[in-house]
């Protein structure tokens, strides 16, 4: 069974930093590209992030660009979101992705973390 | 322009049909998508890919009642037989080189 489990939210005040973890397990995660997803409250779902199965090509909203940083280690089975400057609109739920296709990168999203929370207020 | 565009809500009554609707940009009328349910407190779960011509391909354990289908630029979420646990958020989502994904801005279906 895909488990994706993500952890490292939590209420941060504007300008620091915080990185977003995401432990994969039940696949053979070194095949898979991976993303990150925002849900601001009471807003839609929005693409944040997403780097292939080796760290080859990676991309980036326009919205966070420059201050996000998407990585992974393979031998580890684990997605990381590096989120640097925090601002106020960054305040969502953060959920890691695992894309729908072995060794293909532009594809839909097969499976879902539960997400974690991060606020940014001071 | 959105490129994705959903009625922000559509409600029906219990056991009864609902259509939720995803229209795709003039340019973009021939892309696939994916439709994804997120309920209150969870975080989203795949229902389906559904290609222009229609044809979807149901994630694992997907109920019967949810199907798709495809007119045109409008891509159609049908989910028959209404239960109380499919009110929820439903996004559609497309992607391509570009693009990247983006998701619609969810239709809230609200079981009456």
């Amino acid at each position: 069974e895909v488990q994706l489990v993500e952890a490292g939210g939590g209420l941060v005040q504007p300008g620091r930093s915080l990185r977003l973890s995401c432990a994969a397990s039940g696949f053979r995660f070194d095949d898979y590209a991976m993303h990150w997803v925002r849900r601001p409250p009471g807003k839609g779902l929005e693409w944040v992030a997403a780097i292939t199965w080796n760290s080859d090509i990676i991309n980036y909203a326009d919205s966070v660009e420059g201050r996000f940083t998407i990585s992974r280690d393979n031998a580890e089975n684990s997605l990381y979101l590096q989120i640097n400057n925090l601002r106020p609109e960054d305040t969502a739920f953060y959920y890691c992705a695992k894309s729908g296709f072995s060794r293909s990168y532009y594809e839909y999203f097969e499976n879902w973390g539960q997400g974690t929370l991060v606020t940014v207020s001071s | 322009q959105l490129i994705l565009t959903q009625s922000p809500s559509v409600s029906a009554s219990l056991g009864a049909s609902v259509k939720v609707t995803c229209t795709l940009s003039g340019g973009l009328r021939n892309y696939a998508i994916a439709w994804y349910q997120q309920q209150p407190g969870k975080g989203p779960r795949y229902l389906m890919k559904v290609n222009r011509d229609g044809h979807h391909n149901k994630g694992d354990g997907i109920p019967d009642r949810f199907s798709a289908s495809s007119s045109g630029a409008e891509r159609y979420l049908t989910i028959s037989s209404l239960q109380s646990e499919d009110e929820a958020d439903y996004y559609c989502q497309t992607w391509g080189t570009g693009i990247h994904w983006v998701f619609g801005g969810g239709t809230k279906v609200t079981v009456l």
